[in-house]
């Protein structure tokens, strides 16, 4: 089946550093790739749309300086956090869609936990 | 905007059957998921639906009504392992997922 990787799976870091996540598509293309964020006992919510060659769509209230996304393959989708603060700590998913399926299924990946000291 | 509605939390006994309803309103719709996650985990899916009517896929089936807006996930034989945040998802328009804020399930022995 589809599977979704993310590294790392959790990370500590202090204020005011930058982090980066990635999400790669381990058995199948994806063009387009989604970045959700989700506190504790709450939704996941949608951040980002990555999108392979082109810029990532970032959706209303989300800050594209502060959230860098880079889709540079078929394969690899980067999530930069940078400057993060303790307001950043959270669980971060990327999904992706397989570019030779034509459905809205998405594969999510298994989560990276941040925590910002 | 997007709206959707699930409850917070519901308790069931092991072998008892639960019905998680989802009501949406959102800026378009092209399908609904419903996805499991466990605590620190990523979602797993379990359905689509797309037209309405009833989807069955062994031990859970999900139902779709388009004009109401509303879907339920429904768990047959419930297991102690079932205990997990059920996520209804829609599609929108821009054939991007909105979550519902997720239905926390219990399983009792």
């Amino acid at each position: 089946g589809a599977v979704v990787s993310q590294h790392p799976s959790w990370v500590i870091c202090k204020s005011g550093t930058s982090v980066k996540i990635e999400c790669r598509s381990l058995d199948f293309q994806a063009t387009t790739m989604f970045w959700y964020r989700q506190f504790p006992k709450q939704s996941l919510m949608l951040m980002a749309t990555s999108n392979e060659g082109s810029k990532a769509t970032y959706e209303q209230g989300v800050e594209k300086d502060k959230f860098l996304i880079n889709h540079a393959s078929l394969t690899l989708s980067t999530l930069t956090v940078t400057s993060a603060h303790p307001e950043d700590s959270s669980f971060y998913i990327c999904s992706a869609r397989d570019t030779g399926v034509d459905n809205n299924e998405q594969f999510f990946g298994p989560g990276t936990r941040l925590t910002v000291l | 905007g997007q709206n959707i509605d699930q409850p917070t939390e519901m308790t069931a006994t092991e072998g008892a059957i639960v019905q998680i309803n989802c009501t949406y309103q959102t800026s378009g719709f092209n399908g609904l998921f419903w996805y499991q996650q466990h605590a620190g985990e990523a979602p797993t899916f379990l359905s689509y639906n797309v037209l309405d009517g009833l989807e069955e896929k062994g031990r859970f089936s999900s139902f779709l009504s388009r004009s109401k807006g509303y879907s339920y996930l429904l768990l047959k034989e419930l297991q102690m392992k079932d205990s997990a945040s059920y996520l209804c998802a829609v599609v929108r328009g821009d054939y991007k997922l909105s979550f519902g804020a997720g239905t926390t399930v219990t399983v009792r022995a």
